[in-house]
């Protein structure tokens, strides 16, 4: 069972444009929704990171969407570089004793120079 | 200063074999995990450690063992290595903190069973 649903699987955007990575969820008890960017051959490292008492969060360049009543958030990439081309993540996890974080199946992101 | 390391960063192996993959963090964190990621980059929890007590286990065979020393080091023992296991390992840390759930990690161990 996904718990997390994320879309799309890959995406070319070119240098300047803006990337859009969607996410779903099921489960109303996660609280905690990060994003996961990671490198060919590196670890997933946090991105950005939301909680659900606001709407949306913004960080330079990236900026979190959340619409707890429709149980989605989503990823912008504003100004979209060739730098960010990497495999993105999200992620969810319940306000329970110990986090665990599950993952969407990861969107790979290709910014054409 | 690496956060969270791992050793090797490769390992291939045969089919039937025994191998172990050690994790060390120098954040002072208190909880570990290991994660899999398979070759469609699908990222799942396998286990999850509190100073050193297991807390979360998700469905994994019995022929993966985890063991922490102390709550600076989880490792990962495989017995009876299946081609089905090949596959990136990742270690990973975060604060037993509600406020810092952030999870840091290592930079994967690539397992290939041939």
């Amino acid at each position: 069972q996904q718990q997390v649903k994320q879309s799309p699987q890959s995406l070319i955007v070119q240098k300047g444009g803006i990337s859009i990575i969607n996410c779903a969820y099921e489960n109303t008890a996660f609280d905690y929704f990060p994003w996961y960017q990671q490198f060919p051959g590196k670890g997933p490292a946090l991105l950005i990171a939301i909680r659900p008492d606001v709407s949306e969060k913004k960080e330079g360049r990236f900026t979190i969407s959340f619409n707890k009543s429709a149980k989605q958030f989503s990823l912008h990439i504003m100004d979209s570089q060739p730098g960010d081309s990497a495999t993105y993540f999200c992620a969810a996890s319940e306000e329970s004793g110990y986090s665990t974080l599950t993952f969407g199946k990861g969107t790979m992101l290709l910014v054409s120079p | 200063d690496t956060a969270v390391s791992q050793t090797p960063k490769y390992l291939v192996t045969q089919m039937g074999n025994d191998k172990s993959i050690k994790c060390e963090q120098n954040l002072g964190h208190d909880t570990m995990y290991w994660y899999k990621q398979d070759s469609k980059k699908f990222l799942k929890i396998m286990f999850s450690y509190n100073n050193k007590e297991l807390i979360i286990n998700e469905t994994v065979p019995n022929r993966f063992s985890p063991k922490s020393p102390d709550k600076a080091h989880l490792n990962l023992h495989i017995n009876s290595l299946e081609l089905g296991d090949s596959a990136v390992y990742f270690c990973a840390s975060s604060q037993d903190n509600p406020q810092e759930e952030t999870q840091y990690f290592g930079p994967g161990t690539r397992l290939l069973v041939l």
